[in-house]
């Protein structure tokens, strides 16, 4: 099945403690990017990538990081979590101007 | 400024109507436009995507049209049911294509 995946879907930690959101997807896609949705905001785009070792800051990058290593991962790294990035996250792919394919979505809490 | 905008944060409708979802779209000159479904705490589901070059598309009981000229969209829904209600989303490429931009989304209530 055709899938991206994320994990954890949940997950609360304190301001200062590094983590990481995975997303893999299963699809062959070059273009993998990061979103984030807030009440009011909409989504935004975090960071991008157009392939493996091909990374580029969106529109809300600041206190986020990313790798592209292999081409079906997409990692979310926050170094220094602040109560500000609380937010639904989610990961998308697609093959170049074609339709994206999203993940389930991780809700992150910083307190 | 580039902004996207869907016209209503809200729309309520009955059974059986059409729905009219519109997006707008000010400083972005997207090759393609495309709509998504967003159910709460989901991610988005991609419905239709159109090109510049095309003026109209459909699939099922979806229609999306797509005017460069008013830099807008419209998204129709016909014969809603119940189960149409979630968030619709509309997206547009940015960047020759390297980010997809959307729209706040709006809320589509059908009520039986």
């Amino acid at each position: 099945e055709a899938q991206v995946t994320q994990n954890p879907r949940y997950l609360i930690t304190v301001t200062g403690k590094k983590l990481t959101v995975t997303c893999s997807q299963n699809m062959n896609h070059e273009y993998m990017s990061w979103y984030r949705q807030d009440p009011g905001l909409g989504l935004r785009q975090i960071y991008y990538s157009m392939n493996v070792e091909v990374t580029d800051k969106g529109d809300v990058p600041e206190g986020y990081k990313v790798s592209r290593k292999e081409k079906r991962n997409f990692p979310l790294i926050l170094e220094s979590p602040s109560p500000n990035q609380t937010s639904l996250y989610f990961c998308a792919s697609s093959l170049i101007n074609t339709e994206a394919f999203f993940g389930q979505g991780t809700r992150l809490t910083v307190v | 400024s580039q902004k996207i905008e869907q016209n209503s944060e809200a729309l309520n409708i009955q059974e059986g109507k059409t729905a009219t979802l519109t997006c707008n779209y000010t400083n972005y000159s997207p090759a393609y436009l495309q709509w998504y479904r967003q159910d709460p705490g989901r991610g988005p589901v991609f419905l239709l995507l159109i090109r510049e070059n095309e003026k109209e598309k459909r699939k099922e009981r979806l229609k999306v049209t797509f005017d460069t000229t008013l830099k807008q969209s419209l998204f129709h829904i016909t014969a809603s049911q119940p189960a149409d209600s979630a968030t619709y989303l509309c997206a547009l490429d940015h960047q020759a294509g390297t980010a997809l931009i959307f729209g706040k989304g709006t809320t589509l209530s059908v009520s039986s």
